[in-house]
């Protein structure tokens, strides 16, 4: 059974701060990893999936990695704004037959002005 | 707006009553999930279908709750003699294509009083 765990729990960081949040998932026969965010009581946007056979993935200031072997995948923000202040969840795909997601609970960001 | 939709946002009920939500998934998209998420926890798998077919139920689907994608467009979400403990966020997402890249709507929030 899949379990992802994330850490920090929650961060807190002045604006303009770059940072990292961790993810770390139990099975690392993976298909694909997706990040999300979400914003207190909406639903999930997509920000970045990365294959199983990539390392990394990007998207203006994200920064995506992934290392299967380590079942770790890191998300990475450069500059933080206010406007990045939500929670981040990871979300490892195993592959087809096993359809669903997997999440953590997430880190709860907040950028400080 | 051609993003996941889900109607209503917000529905609360008195313990014992039915409650049916509706998802419209992405245009073309062939795979439909359904989440539940607690407060401060991440999302958890209950169902997916693949055009019309339920391919996959989780075991907190309960006998109580029912799912049904009549001709693989949108999908509906009951619940029968709902619970305290079936407050959450009901999400749901789509998908299409070899990465199984999923789309999440905003969510029905359900308060059981």
């Amino acid at each position: 059974k899949q379990e992802v765990t994330q850490i920090p729990a929650a961060l807190s960081v002045p604006e303009g701060e770059n940072l990292v949040l961790n993810c770390s998932f139990t099975d690392s026969a993976i298909y694909n990893l997706q990040w999300f965010r979400q914003d207190p009581g909406k639903g999930l946007t997509s920000l970045l999936l990365i294959q199983s056979s990539q390392r990394e993935q990007t998207s203006g200031r994200l920064n995506a990695s992934l290392d299967k072997s380590s079942g770790r995948s890191t998300l990475y923000i450069a500059a933080s704004q206010p406007g990045d202040s939500a929670t981040y969840l990871c979300a490892p795909f195993t592959g087809f037959g096993n359809e669903k997601l997997t999440f953590g609970t997430g880190t709860r960001l907040t950028i400080i002005p | 707006d051609t993003g996941v939709s889900q109607d209503p946002r917000h529905k609360i009920t008195k313990r014992g009553q039915n409650v049916t939500f509706r998802c419209d998934p992405i245009s073309e998209h062939n795979r439909l999930y359904w989440y539940r998420q607690t407060l401060g926890q991440g999302p958890e798998f209950l169902t997916y279908f693949q055009n019309e077919a339920q391919l996959e139920k989780s075991r907190l689907l309960s006998d109580r709750f029912s799912a049904e994608r009549p001709k693989g467009s949108f999908s509906t979400l009951e619940i029968q003699r709902t619970e305290q403990g079936d407050s959450a966020m009901y999400l749901c997402a789509s998908s299409v294509g070899q990465y199984n890249e999923q789309f999440f709507g905003p969510g029905t929030r359900l308060t059981v009083l």
